[in-house]
This record gives C-alpha cells, sequence and structure tokens, in this order.
C-alpha cells in the first residue's frame, strides 16, 4: 500500500530565509508526487506535480521539489519565504492511473517577521 | 482547470441528523472522489464516485453511512446519516480531469 510521511508538523521560518518541507514516500512503482498548500480556511491548492521526467519541478509561487528515487523523497524547497507562504503544506503520492491519491499528515508553516 | 462548487459550505447539525453535500463542476469529468478532512488532520478518501455505476468506498468508510450519488458527470452528493460529532470535519469534493482539482469544502460541526 502506498503512503507518505511528512515528518515536520510545525515549522517556522523567518521571512526572507530559504524553506525545505520534507516528504518521503512509500510506493512500489513510480510514483506521482504532487504537493498541495491549504491557506487557513481556504480550500486545496496543487502547487506542482512529478509524473516522469525531470526529478527538479518547478511549481507556482516560486515553489520547487526534487525526487529523489533513490532517497524516496519529494521534498518542496523554496529560496525565500514570504509571509503570504504561511500555510499548511501537504505531500501526496497517487497510484498508477492517478486513481487514488493518499496525502501526508502535513506540515504547518509559520513565517516570521 | 475544472471549478468545483460545493454546497453548503458550512453547516452545524444535530445528533441523529443526516445532511446532504451537494458538490458541481463547470465541466464533465469522469472521476470524482469525496474526501474527509478531521480537525487537525490530513485528508483521507471516503469514496470514488463514476458516473454509471456505484460509489467505490474505503476502508472504514460504509455506504450506509456516506451514501453518494453521481446523477451525471458534473454533479454528485455525499450524505453524511445518523450523524454523530465524531463526524464533525471538512468534506471536499475532487475531481479528474487531467489532475485533480479540490472544491472549497463543506465545514460540518455536530453538536
Amino acid at each position: 500500500a502506498q503512503s507518505v510521511t511528512q515528518p515536520d508538523i510545525h515549522i517556522t521560518v523567518s521571512e526572507g530565509a530559504s524553506l525545505e518541507l520534507r516528504c518521503n514516500y512509500s510506493y512500489g512503482a513510480t510514483p506521482y508526487l504532487f504537493w498541495y498548500v491549504q491557506s487557513p480556511g481556504q480550500g486545496l491548492q496543487l502547487l506542482l506535480k512529478y509524473f516522469s521526467g525531470d526529478t527538479l519541478v518547478q511549481g507556482i509561487k516560486g515553489f520547487e521539489a526534487e525526487f529523489k528515487r533513490s532517497q524516496s523523497s519529494f521534498n518542496l524547497r523554496k529560496p525565500s519565504v514570504h509571509w503570504s507562504d504561511a500555510a499548511e503544506y501537504f505531500c501526496a503520492v497517487a497510484s498508477g492511473g492517478y486513481q487514488k491519491v493518499t496525502f501526508g499528515t502535513g506540515t504547518k508553516l509559520q513565517v516570521i517577521p | 482547470s475544472a471549478v468545483i462548487s460545493q454546497k453548503p459550505s458550512r453547516d452545524i447539525c444535530q445528533r441523529g441528523t443526516s445532511l446532504t453535500i451537494q458538490c458541481q463542476v463547470d465541466s464533465q469529468v469522469t472521476m470524482m472522489f469525496w474526501y474527509r478532512q478531521q480537525p487537525g488532520q490530513s485528508l483521507t478518501l471516503i469514496a470514488t464516485a463514476n458516473q454509471g455505476s456505484e460509489a467505490t468506498y474505503e476502508s472504514g468508510f460504509v455506504i450506509d453511512k456516506f451514501p453518494i450519488s453521481r446523477p451525471n458527470l458534473t454533479f454528485s452528493t455525499l450524505t453524511v446519516s445518523n450523524m454523530s460529532p465524531e463526524d464533525s470535519s471538512i468534506y471536499l469534493c475532487s475531481v479528474l480531469p487531467d489532475e485533480q482539482f479540490f472544491g472549497p469544502g463543506t465545514r460540518l460541526t455536530v453538536l
């Protein structure tokens, strides 16, 4: 069965600092991987996705993620965090055909001035 | 992309009652999904609803508790039956044209 682990429940960074959110997955074949963001009181928004090809994926809002098969990881990064990035971030993995998406438990990001 | 609307956006219900949540999509989609997000938790898939067939439920979810309708390719409903406080959650509809899009959710509180 597929699973996703986000080891950091809560992260605090200063505005302008770099950010890395960790995600590890477990899946038998090549996974489809995603990062979603959920702002307070808002729905989920897709930041980026990886299906195949280049392992460094660019997303919206200046985010990127790197797929590392050897480490079963798909960490999310941003070089300079803005106060508006404060939200909860979910990593997710989907089975082939994109039919079932399993979400991690989420990482809540706090940005301090 | 797909634009999804859900009704109601939030509701407060009494124990033992039922609530039906509607999900409307602005385009025809084959696959629709219903998720639950309990307070402080991640999203859990309840069921997959394809038009013209019975919904497929995930482990821990049953049709008697969460009946789903999918009358056409742009609409689905999820009913939360015989509610208890443990059903207090955000319920999200999701669709799959080429990637998963999520509705804004229905925030349900059961007293």
